[in-house]
């Protein structure tokens, strides 16, 4: 049983790019949470979906960042127009059950922004 | 919003020796979650703590619980060069969706 993956590990983007990072969960797992993690700071939440619904997105940012988590396939957090200051390792994790209890994290994505 | 205080935040160490880091949160909750991560690496899950008095051993650390002073610790006994990483402490509550992190303790053992 693969763990959560995340593709890809590295991405450079120019800025006005669009990023995409991609999260896989574990099998069986329907829920999925996004974290950024800033460099020399602990990860910070973004947001929560469940298959097909966007159940908590308190910590995503109001413009150009969007999520989904589609019937089929992985899961996408989506950056438009990057930034600078977007630059960041960006943490998937997965769970069974609802809630944070056993979440597993995937490796991360590493977006710089330059 | 919740906080989450650890400290030291850099924790320079000789092999052999023993020393806590502390996780102090600002909110009611009975669950705390250890992790480690190495540079350029994921979070490996260490321990979860799921009531008040919780304690758990694995190799060289311990972590504890006492949810009324929302304090954790985490126990570093013998040190050995193997267990430089950096070490986070989280907390969720149960009606939330997510985890809020310390911002985690640099550790360096040295020879």
């Amino acid at each position: 049983n693969a763990g959560v993956m995340q593709n890809p590990r590295h991405l450079v983007r120019r800025r006005g790019q669009e990023a995409r990072l991609r999260c896989s969960p574990m099998k069986g797992h329907s829920h999925v949470y996004w974290y950024r993690q800033l460099p020399e700071e602990g990860l910070k939440f973004m947001v929560y979906l469940q298959k097909e619904n966007i159940i908590d997105e308190s910590g995503m940012p109001k413009e150009r960042f969007s999520a989904e988590f589609p019937k089929e396939g992985p899961s996408i957090l989506r950056i438009q127009q990057v930034v600078r200051g977007d630059s960041a390792a960006y943490f998937c994790a997965s769970s069974l059950h609802t809630g944070t209890t056993e979440a597993f994290f995937g490796q991360g994505t590493r977006l710089t922004v330059v | 919003e919740l906080k989450v205080e650890q400290n030291p935040l850099f924790l320079s160490m000789q092999e052999g020796k023993n020393y806590t880091i502390y996780c102090n949160y600002s909110t009611t909750s009975d669950r705390l979650y250890w992790y480690r991560q190495d540079p350029g690496k994921s979070l490996e899950s260490l321990f979860v703590l799921l009531s008040n008095g919780a304690v758990k051993q694995e190799g060289r650390l311990m972590a504890s619980l006492d949810t009324k002073a929302r304090l954790s610790t985490l126990h570093i006994t013998a040190a050995v060069h193997d267990l430089s990483a950096t070490y986070f402490c989280a907390v969720d509550i149960p009606t939330g969706n997510q985890f809020y992190f310390g911002t985690g303790t640099s550790l360096t053992v040295i020879p």
